[in-house]
Parts: structure tokens; C-alpha cells; sequence
């Protein structure tokens, strides 16, 4: 089994549309991060939470929010969904600096 | 204001030859250096990584070169195989604080 997971792999939805995507850990690391990748952009941090009662805004928090609901799991909500929020989102969960990520989300906002 | 470059968007490299990617950094205050590889339709994975204490870290085919004075480092996989093409992401960070990843370099290495 996959140390991180992400659901739904693959999302379509519409402007304005709510959306949540979540993320589950079995590493027991107490980091975790939502990033978003675009092309030539690379990975830009969204969320990060080094413990469950700890969140912090990163690179480019505007428009998303986060929940902490345990350790092991941490999903990010597009409140009102926009086009340019289309792109690749990854989780993922650390001790310390190295990182290990989910298989991704193909987030398409029409 | 990126604080980590990678200014090759891609790099094709003949099977069996040295690949070399770069990366340059602006901030000063980042003692931990990693490269992480990332396949399509799969997240990013870890690869190597290196301390500001050392000049370089060698891993199999895999080796990490750092700067500190030129704020450089490179990654050179020797010798190169098909199965080393992948997207490959240089990140930096303050111990123990959040991760700067730069745009990622695409290399293609041809049988």
C-alpha cells in the first residue's frame, strides 16, 4: 500500500463549484504539505502543518483552505473553484526535510 | 521572486554519457539541498539530498555537487540510463523549515 494517498485522482468541475481534495499518510510523520505544480512553475507551496495543530499559509494560499483533522490527514478545499486554480495538486509528509509525496490530483476547473 | 532556478527547462543527453543539472539559489540562510525525481502520472521522489557542510554527496550513479560560494549546485548521474528520464526538481531549505522547490529540468536520455 501507498505510504500517501490522494482522492480523487482525477477531478472536473465547474467555476464556483466547492471542492476538497484529501490526503491520508501511514509514514507517521507529523509534516505535511499541499503544493500545487503548474508548467514551469515547478512545485509552489500552498498549506503546511507541522503538527496537527499547527497550520501555515505558504507561497500561494489565496483562494484554498486547509484541515488538519489527525496526523495521518490533511485535505485542502477550493471554497469557490476558478479556472486558473487548474493544475496538479500534490500532498505530501515529512519528519524533517525530506519529503515523500502523493501520486497527485488532476484538478480541472471549467 | 524565485529563490530557487533551474534554468534549463530540459536537457537530452546519448545513453551511457554524463547528465548534468543545474540549480542556483538566492537565499543565503538555506543549509539543506535535495533533488527529487518525478515520473509521469506519479508524485515527486526522493533522490539525494546534501548538507552545507559538505561539497558533495555521492549516491551509485548519482551525485550531488554544492557551491556554497557560487550558491550552486549540481546533480550528475553517470552513466546515464533510458530509465533516468524524468522530471528532476531542486529544493532547498532552512534545517528543519519549509521546502523552496525550483521549476524542474526534463531530461531525456536516448538509447
Amino acid at each position: 500500500d501507498a505510504d500517501v494517498t490522494q482522492t480523487p485522482r482525477n477531478r472536473i468541475t465547474k467555476t464556483g463549484k466547492r471542492i476538497m481534495l484529501e490526503c491520508s499518510q501511514t509514514k507517521g510523520h507529523d509534516r505535511m504539505y499541499w503544493y500545487r505544480q503548474d508548467p514551469g512553475l515547478g512545485l509552489r507551496l500552498i498549506y503546511y502543518s507541522f503538527d496537527v495543530k499547527d497550520i501555515n499559509k505558504g507561497e500561494i494560499s489565496d483562494g484554498y483552505s486547509v484541515s488538519r483533522q489527525a496526523q495521518a490527514k490533511f485535505s485542502l478545499s477550493l471554497e469557490s473553484a476558478i479556472p486558473n486554480q487548474t493544475a496538479l495538486y500534490f500532498c505530501a509528509t515529512s519528519s524533517l526535510d525530506t519529503q515523500y509525496f502523493g501520486p497527485g490530483t488532476r484538478l480541472t476547473v471549467l | 521572486d524565485q529563490q530557487v532556478k533551474q534554468n534549463s527547462p530540459s536537457l537530452s543527453v546519448q545513453e551511457g554519457r554524463i547528465s548534468i543539472l543545474n540549480c542556483d539559489y538566492t537565499n543565503s540562510m538555506f543549509d539543506y539541498f535535495l533533488w527529487y525525481k518525478k515520473y509521469p502520472a506519479e508524485g515527486p521522489t526522493f533522490l539525494i539530498s546534501i548538507s552545507s557542510i559538505k561539497d558533495k554527496n555521492e549516491d551509485g550513479r548519482f551525485t550531488v555537487f554544492l557551491n556554497k560560494s557560487a550558491k550552486h549546485l549540481s546533480l550528475h548521474i553517470v552513466p546515464s540510463q533510458p530509465g533516468d528520464s524524468a522530471v528532476y526538481f531542486c529544493a532547498a531549505s532552512e534545517r528543519g523549515f519549509k521546502t523552496i522547490f525550483g521549476a524542474g529540468t526534463r531530461l531525456f536520455v536516448k538509447a
